[in-house]
Order: structure tokens, then sequence, then C-alpha cells
């Protein structure tokens, strides 16, 4: 079965500091990839995504994630975290030539001052 | 632009009452899409279309129906009101480019619905 992982519940990091949410996929075909942000309350805003090219892709606030099809991954990365970065954090991956996206779970973000 | 629009915000309703949630945008997407969310079950979707008069069935339809008679609308309908569908709904819309109806989601703000 086709199927997208976020492997932790909730990320804590401290401001200032690096930020890395984790997202692994297991999909067929070339697939693309998608990272969207929901603040409490609010829907989802989309990130970023990759679909070929570059496997560094940057996205909006300063965000960016690496596509790494040997270990058929994509996580979300931040070099400098903020506390308005605090939020929920969905992967969603669309398999080669389909009409759907699988969502992982959410990833719960919280920036400590 | 006003984006994805939904109505209403909340709605409660009780067991066996039908209602049907609004959704529309005005970016001209062919492709919609509702989702719900519910916690620690991320986003499900329940329907989608990939333009007016093409609707499809998503991982959870059951309960749900919709259409899709012009570009820019695509209510879903509860038939009959279950506590199972108490959740946050999403309706969401994508762009073509090309053939391919997938890039980036928009979202609308979200109807909390509770059903008692």
């Amino acid at each position: 079965a086709q199927s997208v992982a976020q492997p932790e519940d909730q990320v804590n990091v401290a401001e200032g500091n690096p930020l890395t949410v984790k997202c692994t996929y297991s999909v067929s075909g070339n697939p693309y990839l998608f990272w969207y942000v929901q603040y409490p309350n609010r829907g989802l805003q989309f990130l970023l995504k990759y679909i070929t090219g570059d496997n560094l892709v940057k996205g909006s606030y300063g965000f960016e994630a690496e596509f790494n099809k040997s270990q058929t991954s994509f996580h979300l990365k931040k070099p400098s975290a903020l506390v308005s970065d605090s939020a929920l954090y969905f992967c969603a991956v669309r398999p080669g030539n389909n009409r759907k996206l699988i969502w992982g779970l959410g990833t719960s973000l919280a920036v400590n001052p | 632009n006003a984006g994805v629009t939904q109505t209403p915000k909340f709605q409660v309703l009780k067991t066996g009452q039908s209602m049907t949630l609004q959704c529309a945008q005005d970016m001209n997407h062919e492709y919609m899409s509702w989702y719900r969310q519910d916690p620690g079950m991320g986003l499900r979707l329940i329907h989608y279309s990939v333009g007016a008069g093409i609707t499809d069935q998503g991982e959870v339809p059951n309960g749900y129906n919709v259409s899709r008679s012009t570009t820019e609308d695509f209510p879903l309908r509860l038939l009959s009101a279950a506590p199972s569908q108490t959740s946050v709904y999403f309706c969401a819309s994508s762009y073509k480019a090309g053939t391919d109806y997938f890039h980036e989601q928009f979202f609308g703000p979200g109807t909390r619905l509770t059903v008692l």
C-alpha cells in the first residue's frame, strides 16, 4: 500500500536553532512531494513542492526541503527557527500519474523562545 | 482574489439532519476537493472533481454527496448527519498545468461541524 510517514508527532526546537521535520514515503512512479503548514484554527497553506530538477527546493518563510530518492525522504528544514514557525506541518505525496494526494498525519512543531 | 471561501464557519446539527457545506473559488481552478480533518488521522479525501460535471470519490465518501455544476462552486452535502461526521471540513482547489491536475492546493478556512 502507498503511504506517507511523518515519524515524529511533535518536534521541539529552541528559537534560532535549525529545525528538521521528517517525511518518508512509499509510492509508485515518480512522485510529486509537498509540504503544507497549518496554523491554529486556519486552513492549510502551501510551503513548497518538489516535482523534478534540483533536489533542494526552497519555499515560503525561509523553509527548504531536500528530496532524497534513494532514501525516499523529503525532510523539511529551516536554518534558524522562529517562534512564529510553531504550527502543524503536513507532508503530502502524489504518486506518479495520480489525481489524489497521500497525506502524512502531521508533525506539531513547537519553537521555544 | 478571495481565493477559496467556505461557509458556514461553524455548524451544529442533530443526528439525521441534512445540510450543505458551501465552497467557492475565484481562481478558475479545474481541480477541487473536500477533506475532513480529525485528530490523529490527518486529512482524508472525501470527494474530488477535475472539472464542471465531473466528480469522483475519495477514501471516505460514504454519507456525503457532491456536484460540480460550475467551475467556481463545489458544495458538499451531508444526507443524514451522524455523530461520526463531527469534524473539520476543508475545501481545496488546484490548477491544471498541461494534462497535469496536481500542483499545489489552495485551502479554504474550514467548516467546523458538530453532530449531536
